[in-house]
């Protein structure tokens, strides 16, 4: 069974500093996705990153990055240079090859940055 | 990428009543999903949904609650039959290729 974990509920961040939110996983596929989405207080569901079990590099889109540990089956978000903006719930999710493209969310960890 | 509309953007409905949720993609997808999440919890798929065929519903979901369309690979509805404040949520679908993309949300309140 595929299961994904985020075991920090709350995340406060100084403005400017880097955060990361943490996300383990759990699989028997070889083959998977991970992703990282950010929900504002508005209710969308925003993309932000993307990681194939087979990339040898880790992801990164502008300041989002996420550091890979393939062994430790850990998939953590790092987000440099916090804006306010950034406050919101961020959700890790995984796609495996067996699950019909159905994604397994996490509980999501809440993030506040502070000015 | 894909772009996902959805309809209505919120709606306050009585109990007993029943309320249709449109949600539009700019680009063909096989699969479409509908996740409810309830107040402070994580996203809970309700059924996916595949065009030409029924949709395949999650433990807990059953269709007579929850009946959805899928004309086309452009469209689905889902349905939230005979409310209750229960059903009080956010209501979400998505779809896409690799990555699903979602739509922005339609929140429920039931009285």
């Amino acid at each position: 069974a595929q299961k994904i974990t985020q075991t920090q509920p709350g995340m406060f961040v100084q403005e400017k500093e880097a955060v990361t939110l943490d996300c383990t996983y759990d699989t028997s596929d070889p083959s998977y996705g991970l992703f990282w989405y950010k929900q504002p207080s508005s209710g969308e569901m925003i993309f932000l990153i993307y990681q194939g079990s087979y990339d040898q590099q880790n992801a990164t889109e502008g300041r989002y990055s996420l550091n890979f540990q393939k062994a430790r089956k850990s998939a953590n978000l790092v987000i440099s240079a916090s804006q306010l903006g950034d406050s919101a719930m961020y959700f890790c999710a995984m796609r495996g090859p067996n699950t019909g493209n159905q994604f397994y969310f996490g509980t999501g960890t809440s993030l506040t940055v502070i000015p | 990428s894909a772009v996902i509309s959805q309809k209505p953007s919120r709606d306050i409905c009585q109990r007993g009543t029943s309320l249709t949720i449109q949600c539009q993609v700019d680009s063909q997808v096989t699969m479409m999903f509908w996740y409810r999440q309830q107040p402070g919890q994580s996203l809970t798929l309700i059924a996916t949904a595949n065009q030409g065929s029924e949709a395949t519903y999650e433990s807990g979901f059953v269709i007579d609650k929850f009946p959805i369309s899928r004309p086309n690979l452009t469209f689905s509805t889902l349905t939230v039959s005979n409310m209750s404040p229960e059903d009080s949520s956010i209501y979400l679908c998505s779809g896409g290729r690799e990555t699903q993309y979602f739509g922005p949300g339609t929140r429920l309140l039931v009285l």
